[in-house]
C-alpha cells in the first residue's frame, strides 16, 4: 500500500541556517504530495503541494520539488526564522484499495533558535 | 468563514463510556476524515467517507464507528472508551483527490 517516510526530528537549528527534511514515499500511480505544518496547539495548515512529476511546489520561502526517479518530496528553506518552529508533515493522495486515501508521514519537529 | 469545525474540544472520559465526536464542514467537499496523533507516530487514518452515505475503514479502525448521513458532517463513534484512545482526532475533508485537506483544530480525548 501507499506509505510516506520523513526523517526522524527533532531537528534542532539556529536562525538564519538552511533547513531539509527528507520525505520520501511509496505508491501507485500518479500521487500528489504534500507538506503540511502544525503549530503548538492548532490543526494542520498546507505549506506546500505539487501535483506531478518535477513539480516544485513553494510558498513562504519553502520549496519542494516532486523527484518520481527518486520517489522523493524533500522540504527546504534557505533561511529559518524562530517562527518556523513547528512539527511538518509530508503526505501523499493517491489510489489505494479501490479509493483515494489521503497518508501523512510521522511528522518532523523542527525547533529555530535566536 | 468556518472552513471544518469540531466539537467537542476537549473531552474526558472513563473507561467503558460512549461518546460522539461531530465534524462539520461548509466547503461542500465531497472527501471526510478522521484521524487520530499520538506522540511520534503522526497521523493515524481511523476511518473516511468519499461521499454522503458512504463510509470505509482506514488504518486503525478497531473501536470506532462512523457515520456520514449528510454531506457537511462526519460523526466519529468511541461506543466504549478504553484507555488505548487517549489520543488528539482530527477531522479533515477536501473536494476531490489531488486536492489540498482542510484540518479542524482537534479534539484532545483523555480515557481514565
Amino acid at each position: 500500500g501507499n506509505s510516506v517516510t520523513q526523517m526522524e526530528g527533532p531537528v534542532t537549528l539556529s536562525e538564519e541556517a538552511f533547513l531539509t527534511i527528507n520525505c520520501t514515499y511509496t505508491a501507485t500511480g500518479y500521487p500528489s504530495l504534500f507538506w503540511y505544518v502544525q503549530y503548538p496547539g492548532e490543526g494542520l495548515q498546507l505549506l506546500l503541494k505539487a501535483t506531478k512529476a518535477d513539480d516544485k511546489g513553494s510558498n513562504k520561502g519553502f520549496e519542494a520539488t516532486y523527484r518520481k526517479e527518486t520517489t522523493s518530496f524533500h522540504l527546504e528553506k534557505g533561511s529559518v526564522q524562530v517562527s518556523d518552529s513547528a512539527v511538518y508533515f509530508c503526505a501523499l493522495s493517491g489510489f489505494s484499495g479501490g479509493y483515494n486515501k489521503l497518508i501523512f508521514g510521522a511528522g518532523t519537529r523542527l525547533a529555530v533558535h535566536p | 468563514n468556518a472552513g471544518v469545525t469540531q466539537t467537542p474540544k476537549f473531552r474526558v472520559l472513563k473507561t467503558g463510556q460512549s461518546m460522539t465526536l461531530l465534524c462539520a464542514q461548509d466547503m461542500n467537499h465531497e472527501y471526510m476524515y478522521w484521524y487520530r496523533q499520538d506522540p511520534g507516530m503522526g497521523l493515524r487514518l481511523i476511518h473516511y467517507s468519499v461521499g454522503e452515505g458512504t463510509t470505509a475503514k482506514g488504518e486503525v479502525p478497531d473501536g470506532y464507528n462512523v457515520s456520514r448521513l449528510k454531506k457537511q458532517n462526519f460523526l466519529l463513534g468511541l461506543e466504549s472508551a478504553a484507555p488505548s484512545q487517549t489520543s488528539v482526532y482530527f477531522c479533515a475533508s477536501r473536494t476531490d483527490r489531488g486536492t489540498e485537506a482542510f484540518f479542524g483544530q482537534g479534539t484532545r480525548l483523555t480515557v481514565v
